[in-house]
């Protein structure tokens, strides 16, 4: 079944780094577009960030944008978000969605890395 | 771009019929037939339950349904059962490939 499974959370200094991963599994990763969608503990969602097929195609949200970079390695069928200058704001749980085909819709969603910004 | 307005809460007695709205703005639930929705039981990931307006993925009940006019998009669960108790969020893709969640309805099933 298709499965995303997200590692790489955790507890990060203000104005530090982390590398978010997310192993894919049971579809053709290379022939699907891929996001990062966040949610701050008590808050809704927000789409964060979005790689096409080809790993050259890629938008960010205003609010990570020159922050954060997403990209993927379809030969290893994994999705990476590289995080610098976090900030307190970027506290939340780090979804891996694959979208549906055409669609512009979120259809399969992993289970979350909490990613906490704190001093 | 600012985030779609949903009703922070709505309730509604088993069998009964409840109707979520999420209001945007012309650049996105109204320029678009991409308008999504996704039920979230607490601590869980969002689950997908309508896309492009008024489509339902396979396994998601026919009591959920979804429509739209104007700037306006509506999720429709009819029936309620117990575990349609959740957070509901809509969605809209917003055009030069950004995307705009609203801020969440909670759904209580009294």
């Amino acid at each position: 079944q298709v499965q995303l499974v997200e590692s790489g959370g955790g507890v990060v200094q203000p104005g530090g780094s982390l590398r978010l991963s997310c192993a894919a599994s049971g579809f053709t990763f290379s022939s699907y577009v891929m996001h990062w969608v966040r949610q701050a503990p008590g808050k809704g969602l927000e789409w964060v960030s979005f790689v096409g097929y080809d790993v050259n195609t890629k938008y960010y949200a205003d609010s990570v944008k020159g922050r954060f970079t997403i990209s993927r390695d379809n030969s290893k069928k994994t999705l990476f978000l590289e995080m610098n200058s976090l900030r307190a704001e970027d506290t939340a749980v780090y979804y891996c969605v694959k979208e549906l085909s055409g669609a512009y819709t979120f259809e399969i969603w992993g289970q979350g890395t909490m990613v906490t910004i704190s001093s | 771009q600012s985030a779609l307005t949903q009703p922070r809460s709505v309730s509604g007695s088993p069998g009964q019929s409840v109707t979520i709205s999420c209001t945007g703005t012309s650049s996105d639930v109204g320029g678009y037939n991409y308008v999504s929705w996704y039920q979230q039981h607490p601590g869980k990931a969002p689950k997908l339950m309508i896309y492009d307006v008024s489509k339902r993925p396979s396994g998601v009940p026919d009591r959920f349904s979804g429509s739209k006019s104007g700037n306006t998009a509506s999720l429709t669960i009819s029936g309620l059962q117990a575990e349609d108790e959740a957070d509901y969020y809509c969605c809209s893709y917003g055009g030069s490939y950004t995307w705009v969640f609203g801020g969440g309805t909670k759904l209580t099933v009294l």
